[in-house]
């Protein structure tokens, strides 16, 4: 079974960077897995932030950025304000079975 | 202004059925491939099945293969999941999310429908 896995918790304080990775039990995520990141607040549904690895919705705010760090997809976001306070999620795709795989999230503290 | 709304969700006993709609406004439905996704109440989000834009291929977790199947009416610009066999683990909001390219790029979501599987 194909687990992808998160940081289950951070902190950061506000105006600081943190960075969320995102890791595949098969091995080094590449490009070729279209890292996603989502962003949910309580009662909320995810919201889009990251596809492709680093390509950002029109609404994603600029703080927010993707990359590929030591074999993992990366979130990284620069001058954290108190509203991104909420879990982040990672998806990936698993081409040759077909299926794609959430992490396990990991819920960023702004404190 | 691109919108998803699903419906048919509710308490069901163990074994049974329920099927999901998914209504889409606001962009060309049949071009684009959608999800349905899950969340059990305080859990992590789960993919649990796509569609391609024509309703030509279908793509399952391994968790619901063989119980749930996706299609979609294009003419109707409505999406399904029905679901068979339930279980308690399958509690969950579930939601529809349009794919922008198909690789998972879940851009729009809707704000889900709840099905509760309990005697």
């Amino acid at each position: 079974q194909t687990v992808v896995t998160q940081e289950p918790s951070l902190t950061v304080s506000p105006g600081g960077t943190v960075t969320l990775t995102c890791a595949s039990s098969t091995g080094a995520v590449t490009s070729g897995y279209f890292p996603n990141w989502f962003q949910q607040k309580p009662g909320q549904p995810p919201r889009a932030l990251i596809y492709g690895t680093r390509n950002k919705h029109s609404w994603t705010p600029a703080r927010f950025s993707g990359s590929l760090l030591g074999g993992k997809a990366a979130l990284t976001l620069s001058g954290v304000q108190p509203e991104d306070e909420a879990e982040y999620y990672c998806l990936l795709y698993y081409g040759g079975a077909q299926l794609w795989v959430f992490g396990g999230g990991t819920k960023l503290t702004v404190l | 202004e691109v919108q998803l709304l699903e419906s048919g969700g509710g308490l069901v006993q163990p074994g049974g059925s329920l099927r999901l709609s998914c209504v889409a406004s606001g962009f060309t439905f049949s071009n684009y491939a959608i999800s349905w996704v899950r969340q059990a109440p305080g859990k992590g989000l789960e993919w649990v099945s796509g569609i391609s834009g024509s309703g030509g291929s279908t793509y399952y977790a391994d968790s619901v293969k063989g119980r749930f199947t996706i299609s979609r009416d294009n003419s109707n610009n409505t999406l399904y999941l029905q679901m068979n066999s339930l279980r308690a683990e399958d509690t969950a909001f579930y939601y529809c999310a349009k794919d922008k390219y198909g690789y998972g790029e879940l851009d729009y979501w809707g704000q889900g429908t709840l099905v509760t599987v309990s005697s």
